[in-house]
């Protein structure tokens, strides 16, 4: 039973480019959670998803920034027109259950790096 | 609004010694607690967790004491070898509970 997988584990982008980061939810998990990582600084929230809807994106950026858990297939975080500022690792979790009744398993995350 | 706040940024500890990391919790509707392990270059890997009910719970050789009156959440680890050097965050549920929220993280350096 793989973990959560994330790919790209590294990204580099141009300035102005789109960075797509994607997330495949340990198996028979419904939950997915995005979250932002500076470095030495903690997880910040982004969004929780269900299979097909976002429940919450009170962290997301209102501009750039997209997210969508697809019935089929992985999870994706899009960032569209990148910017030095969205360089940092990006974590995603998944999870039974609502945050509630139990804990997250995360991936190892995607390193995004905007030059 | 909610946050998780911990005391001490960095903890150097000695090999086989207990370790104590402490986490304030401001949300006093949060009713689920984490502790994750964070080591470099990887995702946050879950350590043990206790609910609101609950004042103390065992691992192995972790304890997670939660105190509601105070709003305080501690994790201890026992005879603390060199793996367990890591950054450490506790993470609350908060009002809402439909999501963790992160503390800032406490680094653990274990000296030989």
């Amino acid at each position: 039973n793989a973990g959560v997988m994330q790919n790209p584990r590294h990204l580099v982008r141009r300035r102005g480019q789109e960075a797509r980061l994607r997330c495949s939810p340990v198996k028979g998990h419904s939950h997915v959670y995005w979250y932002r990582q500076l470095p030495e600084e903690g997880l910040k929230f982004m969004v929780y998803l269900q299979k097909e809807n976002i429940i919450d994106e009170s962290g997301m950026p209102k501009e750039r920034f997209s997210a969508e858990f697809p019935k089929e297939g992985p999870s994706i975080l899009r960032i569209q027109q990148v910017v030095r500022g969205d360089s940092a690792a990006y974590f995603c979790a998944s999870s039974p259950h609502p945050a509630q009744e139990s804990g997250y398993t995360f991936g190892s995350g995607t390193r995004l790096t905007v030059v | 609004g909610e946050s998780v706040g911990l005391h001490l940024p960095t903890l150097s500890v000695q090999e086989g010694d207990n370790s104590i990391i402490n986490c304030a919790y401001s949300n006093s509707a949060s009713d689920y607690f984490i502790w994750y392990k964070q080591e470099s270059g990887k995702g946050p890997q879950f350590i043990i967790d206790i609910r609101s009910n609950m004042d103390k719970r065992q691992g192995q050789r972790v304890t997670v004491l939660l105190n509601k009156t105070v709003k305080h959440l501690s994790l201890q680890i026992a005879a603390t070898q060199p793996g367990d050097s890591a950054v450490y965050f506790c993470a609350e549920n908060g009002a809402a509970g439909n999501k963790l929220t992160f503390g800032g993280g406490t680094r653990v350096l274990v000296k030989p």
